[in-house]
């Protein structure tokens, strides 16, 4: 199975900061990643799909890269409904498997 | 409206069975892939299982070991989910998605979820 490693599990930061997640694969998948984020009580999101394109609807300050075992999620301009945890999740290969997720907390 | 809702979830005994049910609405269920996610409370998501299309390919997470099986009846919008041998660790709240491409553009990420359903295994 393919282990999937988001660093880091939690993060502090304010409203208007840049902030950047990792995710490393324990194998190479391509571009198959994505990215969810997930508030308290709530189902998850989709926010990025092929480790770099946007769902449709999601803001463009959410942004992905990143390719073989490598990833990142990015988010510019941070703003106060982006206070939540997020999770990447494979894509590449059967049993699909997620990260452990980041959650994003108001500094 | 694109809905997903599920059902069936409760407080079942270890060693007890549960079957889960998931109706679609407002979307051709029979064109796209379905899966089944689940969070323990407190703990992270984990995929549980996902359907093909027409039923003809399933797909489980390792833990499962055989005691899970995913099903779907396209002509009842609905997806399914019968679990058996029961233990603690399978108390979750289990949701159903739908894949964000149709069967032409599968992409296995998911962008339309149910609300969940908790499962108490106790």
């Amino acid at each position: 199975d393919i282990q999937m490693t988001q660093s880091p599990s939690s993060v502090s930061a304010s409203v208007g900061d840049r902030i950047t997640i990792t995710c490393r694969a324990s194998q190479g998948i391509n571009n198959w990643l994505a990215w969810y984020q997930q508030k308290p009580g709530k189902a998850p999101k989709l926010l990025i799909y092929g480790a770099s394109s946007l769902q449709s609807g999601v803001p463009s300050r959410f942004s992905g890269s990143g390719s073989g075992t490598e990833f990142t999620l990015t988010i510019n301009s941070l703003q106060p409904e982006d206070f939540a945890t997020y999770y990447c999740q494979q894509a590449d290969s059967f049993p699909l498997t997620f990260g452990g997720g980041t959650k994003v907390e108001i500094k | 409206e694109v809905d997903l809702v599920e059902s069936g979830g409760g407080l079942v005994k270890p060693g007890g069975s549960l079957r889960l049910s998931c109706a679609a609405s407002g979307f051709t269920l029979s064109t796209y892939y379905m899966t089944w996610v689940r969070q323990a409370p407190g703990k992270g998501l984990e995929w549980v299982s996902c359907i093909s299309t027409s039923g003809t390919y399933t797909y489980y997470a390792d833990s499962l070991k055989g005691r899970f099986t995913i099903s779907r009846d396209n002509a009842k919008n609905a997806l399914y989910l019968q679990m058996n041998s029961l233990r603690a660790e399978d108390t979750a709240v289990y949701y159903c998605a739908r894949d964000a491409g149709s069967y032409q553009d599968k992409k296995d990420a998911f962008n339309i979820w149910g609300q969940g359903t908790m499962v108490t295994v106790s």
